[in-house]
């Protein structure tokens, strides 16, 4: 079965700095994808980025880029000039691309907090 | 687009009454899924269902947990006899097509916060 870990269970950034976030996996398929996911306060969970395990090419959206490594099964989502808006739980996901899967796999999260 | 919504957003219950949470997924979303996240843990799948068809309830305990998805109307997840170990935030995501490839997006509601007294 697959698992999802990430080690941090809080991180603090300075605003305008940046933070990397861990998440490692355990999976014996090739095909797959990873989601990092943010949840704020409002418990409303929005997708940050994701990421196809046959692209090489690390996936990037405006200030969030990911550091993805399939050999290692690491999947870490770096976060530049943070802002205090950024301060959340952030949950790394894993979904097979096997047709019957629907099962999405989180992580157990890592609360970020941002200081002005 | 109202995006996802979860109604109640809290429900508190005594031990043996029962739950219904409800969720209406996005405007043309034919696609629900059911989440559970306890505190500090990670969503971890419950149910798929699509109008009026369980498609995956893989995550969801044999006993006591039910869900439906009518042609008209809400998502329905329900709990009977609740217990105290039932306290939790249930989410809902709703997508617009079959996930193949997984790569469709999931949108999430709010979740409703159960508390089981």
């Amino acid at each position: 079965a697959q698992t999802v870990t990430q080690s941090q269970p809080e991180m603090s950034v300075q605003e305008a700095e940046t933070v990397t976030l861990s998440c490692t996996y355990d999976t014996s398929e090739s095909d797959y994808y990873l989601f990092w996911y943010k949840q704020p306060p409002s418990r409303q969970m929005i997708l940050v980025i994701r990421q196809e395990a046959y692209k090489q090419q690390n996936a990037t959206e405006n200030r969030f880029s990911v550091n993805f490594q399939k050999a290692a099964k690491s999947f870490s989502l770096k976060i530049s000039d943070s802002q205090l808006g950024d301060a959340a739980m952030y949950f790394c996901a894993y979904r097979s691309r096997t047709h019957n899967n629907n099962d999405m796999r989180f992580g157990a999260g890592t609360r970020l907090t941002v200081k002005p | 687009n109202a995006g996802v919504m979860q109604n109640p957003r809290h429900l508190v219950r005594r031990r043996g009454q029962e739950a219904r949470l409800r969720c209406s997924p996005m405007k043309g979303h034919s696609h629900v899924y059911w989440y559970r996240q306890l505190p500090e843990e990670g969503l971890k799948f419950m149910v798929y269902l699509q109008k009026e068809n369980i498609i995956d309830e893989s995550g969801m305990p044999k006993e006591r947990f039910s869900a439906e998805f009518p042609k008209e109307g809400p998502s329905i997840l329900r709990i009977q006899q609740v217990v105290r170990g039932d306290s939790a935030a249930y989410f809902c995501a709703s997508s617009l097509l079959y996930q193949q490839g997984a790569n469709e997006k999931l949108f999430f509601g709010s979740g409703t916060q159960l508390s089981v007294l």
